[in-house]
C-alpha cells in the first residue's frame, strides 16, 4: 500500500542555514502529498501540498516538489529561522480511501541562533 | 470560532479502566477525524466520520475501542478495560470534504496507562 519515508532526525540547524528533509514515497498512482508541521505545543498544521506530478508546494518560505521520476517530495527552505523549529510530517491518502493520510514518522527540526 | 478542541488534554488512568475523550471540530465541518500518535511516530489513521455517520475504521481500533458522533457535531472516543499499549497521543482532525483538502487538528488528548 501506499507508504512514506522520511529522513530520521533529529535536525539541528543554525538560523539562516538551508533545510533540506528528504521524503520518498510509494504509491499507486498519483496521489497527493502533503508535508505537516507540529510546532511545540500545538495541534498538526498543513504546510503544503501538492495534487500532481511537478506540482511544487510552497508556503512560509518552504518548498516542496513532487517528483515522479524519483518518488519524492522533498522539503526545502532557503534560510530557517529558530521559529521554524518543529517536527515536519511527510503525508499522502491511502490507496483505498483520499479521506485516509499516512504520515510519516515525522523529522525534528530545532534552530539554533 | 476557535479550532478544533479536545479535552482532556491529558488524562493519566489505571489500567483496565475505560476512558472517554471529546472532541469539538470546527462548526462547519462535516468530516471528522481520529488519529493516534506514539512517541516518535507520526500520526496513525483510527476512523472517521462524515456527519454522524461512521464512514471507515482501521484494524488499530479493535472491540475496546468505539468512537460516535451523535448529533453530527462533537465526538467521543472510548477505550473500555486500558492496556498499558494504550498510552499515546489521540488526536482528533475535521473537515470540510474530503481530508486532502485541509484538515485542522486538535492538540490532541495524551493517555498514560499506569
Amino acid at each position: 500500500g501506499n507508504s512514506v519515508t522520511q529522513m530520521e532526525g533529529p535536525v539541528t540547524l543554525s538560523e539562516e542555514a538551508f533545510l533540506t528533509i528528504n521524503c520518498t514515497y510509494t504509491a499507486t498512482g498519483y496521489p497527493s502529498l502533503f508535508w505537516y508541521v507540529q510546532y511545540p505545543g500545538e495541534g498538526l498544521q498543513l504546510l503544503l501540498k501538492a495534487t500532481k506530478a511537478d506540482d511544487k508546494g510552497s508556503n512560509k518560505g518552504f518548498e516542496a516538489t513532487y517528483r515522479k521520476e524519483t518518488t519524492s517530495f522533498h522539503l526545502e527552505k532557503g534560510s530557517v529561522q529558530v521559529s521554524d523549529s518543529a517536527v515536519y510530517f511527510c503525508a499522502l491518502p491511502s490507496e483505498t480511501s483520499y479521506d485516509k493520510v499516512i504520515f510519516g514518522p515525522g523529522t525534528s527540526l530545532s534552530v539554533i541562533p | 470560532d476557535t479550532g478544533v478542541s479536545q479535552n482532556p488534554r491529558h488524562k493519566i488512568t489505571k489500567r483496565g479502566q475505560n476512558v472517554t475523550f471529546r472532541c469539538d471540530p470546527i462548526s462547519e465541518h462535516n468530516r471528522l477525524y481520529w488519529y493516534r500518535q506514539t512517541l516518535g511516530q507520526g500520526p496513525e489513521f483510527l476512523t472517521y466520520f462524515q456527519n454522524e455517520a461512521q464512514l471507515e475504521k482501521s484494524r488499530l481500533l479493535s472491540d475496546r475501542f468505539s468512537a460516535e458522533r451523535p448529533k453530527g457535531s462533537f465526538s467521543t472516543l472510548e477505550i473500555q478495560r486500558t492496556e498499558q499499549g494504550d498510552s499515546a497521543m489521540y488526536l482528533c482532525a475535521s473537515s470540510q470534504g474530503q481530508m486532502n483538502t485541509e484538515a485542522f487538528f486538535g492538540q490532541g488528548t495524551r493517555l498514560t496507562v499506569v
